[in-house]
């Protein structure tokens, strides 16, 4: 069973395009969060949520809204798509409060916004 | 603000020798460092963590020290092996902050 997955794994779309990301996690985490890897390998964090609660949103243009219908699940939902969207997407996940804090990851979501 | 960062963006060693990449970080004073591993097409996976009072943690063939007077955290692969070659990431955080990433450096292990 994989503990986080996300769907779909590869997203080519037009410039303007209105596309999601899905992810769920069967860890049992409370926290779960948004990464962009950019064409430079740099791993940043857009969002993190625990327990379906909003706690970080970094510097994301308001086209990126995330959705949390439960703590096992977090969309991201991406708007008005444009060409510096291209980047790949990771989800993971953790439980915080255990004194570590490590992250598992998801696969990503290579997006290619044409 | 605080920043973490590995200098050295690829690293090629020769099968067998040991491996040694480095991680710095300026600002704060992180309560942990962790070291990740990613392959391409997939997400990093969780290797190692060592804390600020711990200068030293071992699994297998991987050591990490954490020197909190050079700010620094060194990762050692020993015996290398060309199955070792990966992009390796450090990562820490500072109070209620997500983790934040360096930005890895990619290890080839040549046979």
């Amino acid at each position: 069973d994989t503990a986080v997955s996300q769907t779909p794994k590869y997203l080519v779309t037009q410039m303007g395009n209105d596309k999601s990301i899905k992810c769920e996690q069967n860890l049992g985490h409370d926290t779960m969060y948004w990464y962009k890897q950019d064409s430079k390998k740099f791993l940043k964090i857009m969002f993190s949520y625990n327990n379906k609660e909003l706690i970080i949103n970094e510097t994301v243009p308001n086209r990126f809204s995330p959705k949390s219908p439960d703590k096992a699940h977090l969309n991201l939902h991406i708007n008005s798509l444009e060409l510096g969207d291209s980047a790949v997407y990771f989800c993971a996940s953790s439980q915080v409060g255990t004194g570590d804090e490590k992250l598992f990851f998801g696969s990503g979501t290579q997006l290619s916004v044409l | 603000s605080q920043k973490i960062e590995q200098n050295s963006e690829a690293l090629n060693i020769q099968e067998g020798k040991t491996a040694t990449l480095t991680c710095n970080y300026t600002n704060y004073s992180p309560a942990y460092l962790q070291w990740y591993r990613q392959d391409p097409g997939r997400g990093p996976v969780f290797l190692l963590l060592i804390r600020e009072n711990e200068k030293e943690k071992r699994k297998e063939r991987l050591k990490v020290t954490f020197d909190t007077t050079l700010k620094q955290s060194l990762f050692h692969i020993t015996a290398s092996q060309p199955a070792d070659s990966a992009t390796y990431l450090c990562a820490s955080q500072s109070g209620n902050t997500p983790l934040v990433f360096g930005k890895g450096t990619r290890l080839s292990v040549i046979a």
